[in-house]
This record gives C-alpha cells, sequence and structure tokens, in this order.
C-alpha cells in the first residue's frame, strides 16, 4: 500500500498571504488528521476529519479550517499567513476507530516572510 | 487538555546498551499510547501502540505501560547508532471515536558507537 502523500513539500509565503495544503491518506482510511511542529510548542493537534466531518479541533485560530473530499483526500487552508505559522505541518492517516494507530505523511515545510 | 510529559534529554548510551525512555501522562481515562520516533528533518514513524497494563515487546523495543503510576515508556534493547533520534511519545485524546493524539515535547536520543 501506498504510504500518506503530502503536497506540496516545501512552500515558502509571505504575511498575509493564504495558503493551501493536502493530504491523501492511506488507501481505505478514512480519517485525517492534521497537526503542526514547530520547534518552540512541538506538535500539535489541528483538526481532524472522518467520512468529510470535522470531529475535532485543537486550538487553533480560524485562519486555520480545513476540508475533507470524498475519498478521503484533505485539505488544510491558512488564511492571512503570520510569521509564526512557518513549521512542519503534518498530516495523519488512520481507519478511523478511537485508539487507532495514526501514520504520518512527509510533511509539508511551510515558511513565512 | 491531556498533558504528556517527556524528558528533553539529550540521553546519550553506548552502542549496545538498553536505552530507556519515559513519559508521564495527566488523564487516568487515557486508553491508548504511542511511541514515535522522528530522524532529523523527517516525519514521525510509528515504533510500537500500547493499551492494556504490561509489556509489550516487538523486535529490540518494549513499551511498558502502568496506568495506576500513569506513566509509559520504551525500552531499546542493544541499541545501534541508527537508533539516534527524537523518540515522541503520545497519548490519544478524542472523544466519541475521534483521533487526536497528544504528544509530549520528545527525547532526544543519541546511541554512541
Amino acid at each position: 500500500k501506498a504510504g500518506v502523500t503530502q503536497t506540496p513539500r516545501y512552500l515558502i509565503k509571505t504575511r498575509g498571504q493564504q495558503v493551501t495544503l493536502s493530504c491523501s491518506p492511506i488507501s481505505g482510511h478514512r480519517s485525517v488528521s492534521w497537526y503542526q511542529q514547530t520547534p518552540g510548542q512541538g506538535l500539535q493537534f489541528l483538526f481532524e476529519y472522518f467520512s468529510e466531518t470535522q470531529r475535532n479541533k485543537g486550538n487553533f485560530p480560524g485562519r486555520f479550517s480545513g476540508r475533507q473530499f470524498s475519498n478521503s483526500r484533505s485539505e488544510m487552508n491558512v488564511s492571512t499567513l503570520e510569521l509564526g505559522d512557518s513549521a512542519l505541518y503534518l498530516c495523519a492517516s488512520s481507519p478511523g476507530t478511537f485508539g487507532d494507530t495514526q501514520y504520518f505523511g512527509p510533511g509539508t515545510r511551510l515558511t513565512v516572510l | 487538555q491531556k498533558e504528556v510529559e517527556q524528558n528533553s534529554g539529550p540521553l546519550s548510551v553506548p552502542e549496545g546498551a538498553i536505552a530507556s525512555l519515559n513519559c508521564t501522562y495527566s488523564d487516568r481515562g487515557s486508553q491508548s499510547f504511542f511511541w514515535y520516533r522522528q530522524y532529523s528533518g523527517k516525519s514521525p514513524e510509528l515504533i510500537m501502540f500500547i493499551y492494556s497494563n504490561g509489556d509489550k515487546e516487538d523486535g529490540r523495543f518494549t513499551a511498558q505501560l502502568n496506568k495506576a503510576s500513569q506513566y509509559v515508556s520504551l525500552l531499546i534493547r542493544d541499541s545501534q547508532p541508527s537508533d539516534s533520534a527524537t523518540y515522541l511519545c503520545a497519548v490519544n485524546d478524542g472523544i466519541q471515536g475521534a483521533q487526536k493524539l497528544v504528544f509530549g515535547q520528545g527525547t532526544r536520543l543519541t546511541i554512541n558507537p
């Protein structure tokens, strides 16, 4: 089985712009979770989608949003970028049952200038 | 918000020795626990998961869970230089089936040849 894929792998944006990141889960997995990783805050949960519905949300401002399509692919969007949004954005896929193992994609490295 | 605590290290272990990584968590009701390994510049890679009290072994790795003490550990036997990485402990904080991992800050492990 192919693993989790994320595109693009690297992005450079300027403050105020918006960005869309994409994640394709492992075939058959219905849950996609998004995480932000920074040196200072570590790995933090953004949100999770299951069957096109957001099931859980972390403590991030409304500038961070996401969606999931019927084929389980997911996108996350960050509007009005700030310097502090520079981070590694990871998506993780799982079958979708509580306690399931989550498998991470390679991540998208976002740099905001 | 559940909390997960890890000693950030660095932890230095000679090649061939046992590396012991520890993690404590705040919520006594937590049920599923994960250890991920992350090499510098890469995404987290699952090593083991554990749900029940006691030990779980997989090759050179043993996860230990003590729910009464709210403590989970990872032992790496016959440590190899390739085990040098940051090890992340995670607890599933999801409700009603949702997937939400809460991560510790990670322990940086160095295996010295």
